[in-house]
Parts: structure tokens; C-alpha cells; sequence
């Protein structure tokens, strides 16, 4: 069965603190990423990447970064945590970046609270 | 500006009848469309997808329909049973150039609630 895990459940953490956020996958996929989602405002990319230590911008990267330095694992960054970074955050992995090939398989999700 | 719009936060539906969840899109580009079904404090499950070049596509219960002139897609659930309460995206991507000029991600719909009743 394959599976995409998200290391943390739940987290809380303080304003200001730098948070990591890690995700692995065990399915040989070469594309991952990284959405906020968010009660009104659906499913948001903040970042993505096709290939070990590349990365791509999403729609709301600011106040994000990334990384990934082995093809199964893939890290959001959040360098000053904010309140308004509170959210369920969800990492995904692809055969293709275009959803074809059965799709994206999400992991189960990380519950942030920024306090 | 909302490339994927679902307008209807949420569908009340008695069980046995049909449930039909609606999706437009605004960008031409977009060629591959998913459904996914998501339960509270779960990851998106992917549901049923469609290629552009078709507009029918069927897996048991589920079918989705897609009207590329009119850029609208509808995922039909028949018959509807109370397992499918859950919170349905729509999601679209564009696979030649991406909508992002590259490589690229699916453009998600905000979602749209789904309650069966018994």
C-alpha cells in the first residue's frame, strides 16, 4: 500500500518560532508538494518540486521555504511562524505533476497552531 | 482570481438519491480534472479523474461529466449512501505547460460539503 507521511499529526508552536514540517514517500515518485487548507479557501499550493533539490513556487509561498535533498522526502520551512500560518497543512506526492496516473496521494495532514 | 470554482459550499441529500456536485473552471489550459474525497482530519483521497478529450468517465458509483464549451464538470453519485459524507475538490491541471509555465500542481476548487441523510 503505498503512502505518503506526514511526521506530525498535530504541532503547536510559538509566534516567531521556525517550524519543519516533514513528509516522506515511499512510492519512487519523482513530484511532491506542499498545500495549506483552509475553512472557505479550499486546497492552496505553496510550494512544489519535480526533482531532488529542485523546488517551484506555488500560489502562497511567502513566509515558506522548502527543501529536498533525497527524492522521498520533502520539508516545508516555516522560518517565523505567524498566527496566520495556523492551519491544516498537507503534503502530496505524483507519478506526474499533472495529476494523470492515479492522481496525487495526500498524506493525512498536520494539524498547526500558531500561538 | 478562483480558477476552479465549486458554488456550492454544501448538499444536503437523502440516501438512495442522486448526488450531483458541480465544478467550473476558468482557464482554457486546463486539460486533466480530479475529484477527491476528503474526511475531516484525513489526507484527500483521490476519487475519479477525466481527460479532456472525453466527457463521460464511469467507476461504480461515480461518474463525472464534462462540458468543455461551457468549462463545467459534475462528479453524479448514485446511489448516494451515508459513507459519502465528506467533503468533496474539484481540481484541474494543465499537462502540456503547466498553468505556471513548468511543472506544475492541481488548482483546487474551495470544496463542497456533502451531507447524506438517512
Amino acid at each position: 500500500d503505498v503512502k505518503v507521511t506526514q511526521s506530525s499529526r498535530y504541532l503547536v508552536k510559538r509566534t516567531g518560532e521556525k517550524v519543519f514540517l516533514e513528509c516522506v514517500q515511499d512510492m519512487d515518485h519523482e513530484n511532491m508538494f506542499w498545500y495549506r487548507q483552509d475553512p472557505g479557501l479550499g486546497l492552496r499550493l505553496i510550494y512544489f518540486s519535480y526533482d531532488v533539490k529542485m523546488k517551484e513556487k506555488g500560489d502562497i509561498p511567502e513566509g515558506y521555504s522548502v527543501s529536498r535533498e533525497k527524492k522521498e522526502r520533502f520539508s516545508l520551512i516555516l522560518e517565523s511562524a505567524s498566527t496566520n500560518q495556523t492551519s491544516m497543512y498537507l503534503c502530496a506526492s505524483s507519478i506526474r505533476p499533472d495529476g494523470s496516473n492515479y492522481g496525487y496521494t495526500f498524506g493525512s495532514g498536520t494539524r498547526l497552531t500558531v500561538v | 482570481d478562483q480558477q476552479v470554482k465549486q458554488n456550492s459550499p454544501s448538499l444536503s441529500v437523502q440516501e438512495g438519491r442522486i448526488s450531483i456536485l458541480n465544478c467550473d473552471y476558468t482557464n482554457s489550459m486546463f486539460d486533466y480534472f480530479l475529484w477527491y474525497k476528503k474526511y475531516p482530519a484525513e489526507g484527500p483521497t483521490f476519487l475519479i479523474s477525466i481527460s479532456s478529450i472525453k466527457d463521460k468517465n464511469e467507476d461504480g458509483r461515480f461518474t463525472v461529466f464534462l462540458n468543455k464549451s461551457a468549462k463545467h464538470l459534475s462528479l453524479h453519485i448514485v446511489p448516494s449512501q451515508p459513507g459519502d459524507s465528506a467533503v468533496y475538490f474539484c481540481a484541474a491541471s494543465a499537462s502540456l505547460i503547466g498553468v505556471r509555465g513548468g511543472a506544475d500542481g492541481l488548482t483546487f476548487g474551495k470544496g463542497t460539503h456533502l451531507i447524506i441523510q438517512p
